[in-house]
C-alpha cells in the first residue's frame, strides 16, 4: 500500500496525559505530514517533517521520523479536551503529485 | 482572512441526478484537490489540478468530473454514474504546483452528500 498506516486506530486518555500515535509506511518519501480533523470539519495541517530530519517540535507537538524503519510518531504532550480529534499522517513524494493519507487515529481526551 | 470555501455544507442527490460541489480559494494557490472521505476512513484522491485549464485523475475518478477555468475555483460534479456517492467531500489547495507532493495542504470544511 502507498498510504500510511496509523496505530492505534483509537486512543482514549485523560486530560494532562501524553498521547502518542504512530504512522508506518512502505514507500520512499520526501516528507511526512500530520493533520488534525475535528468532527465534521476539514483537515488542519499540524507539522511537516522532511526525510532528512529526525525530529521536529511545534508547541506541544513532537514528531519523529525514522526512515530506516519507515515510521513516524506524533506526540501530544499535556493533552487537553480540545485535542479530541482524528489525526492523520500524509506521505509526500514527488513521484506522486499529491499527498497520500492514512486512515487516521481517533483521539479522545477525557476532561 | 484567506481560506477555502466549500458549498453547500449539505447536499442531497436524487437517483439519476448530477450535482456540483463548489470550492473557492483566495489563497492564490496553484494546486487544488478533491478528496472523498467515507465514515471512519482516510481521504481518497478524486481529482487534482496543478494549474488553470489542467487537471488529472486521482485514485477514484470514475463517476466524477471537474473543471478549472479560474485559479480560484475547482468545482466537482458527482454524476449519475457514481453509484455510491454518499460521503464527505473535501477540497484542498496548496502552493507551488511544481512539488505538490511536498507542500502542506489547506482544506475547506467539506460538503456532506447524501442520496434521497
Amino acid at each position: 500500500s502507498q498510504q500510511g498506516e496509523e496505530d492505534p486506530q483509537a486512543l482514549s486518555i485523560q486530560e494532562g496525559e501524553n498521547a502518542t500515535m504512530n504512522c508506518s509506511y512502505k514507500t520512499s518519501i520526501n516528507n511526512l505530514q500530520w493533520y488534525r480533523q475535528n468532527s465534521g470539519r476539514g483537515l488542519v495541517h499540524l507539522i511537516l517533517i522532511r526525510s532528512n530530519e529526525r525530529e521536529k517540535h511545534s508547541g506541544r507537538l513532537r514528531v519523529t521520523l525514522d526512515t530506516s524503519k519507515k515510521s513516524s510518531s506524533l506526540l501530544i504532550t499535556a493533552s487537553r479536551a480540545a485535542d479530541t480529534a482524528s489525526y492523520f499522517c500524509a506521505l509526500g513524494n514527488t513521484g506522486r503529485r499529491a499527498l497520500t493519507f492514512g486512515s487516521g487515529t481517533r483521539l479522545q481526551v477525557q476532561p | 482572512d484567506g481560506g477555502i470555501t466549500q458549498s453547500p455544507k449539505y447536499l442531497f442527490r436524487k437517483e439519476g441526478q448530477n450535482v456540483t460541489l463548489s470550492c473557492e480559494q483566495n489563497l492564490n494557490h496553484d494546486a487544488m484537490y478533491w478528496y472523498r472521505q467515507d465514515p471512519g476512513q482516510g481521504l481518497r484522491l478524486i481529482y487534482y489540478s496543478q494549474i488553470v485549464n489542467d487537471f488529472q485523475k486521482g485514485d477514484i475518478a470514475e463517476g466524477y468530473s471537474v473543471s478549472r477555468e479560474k485559479k480560484e475555483s475547482f468545482p466537482l460534479t458527482v454524476t449519475s454514474a457514481q453509484k455510491n456517492p454518499t460521503a464527505f467531500y473535501l477540497c484542498a489547495s496548496s502552493i507551488d504546483s511544481g512539488g505538490m507532493g511536498n507542500q502542506p495542504q489547506h482544506f475547506g470544511d467539506g460538503t456532506r452528500l447524501s442520496i434521497l
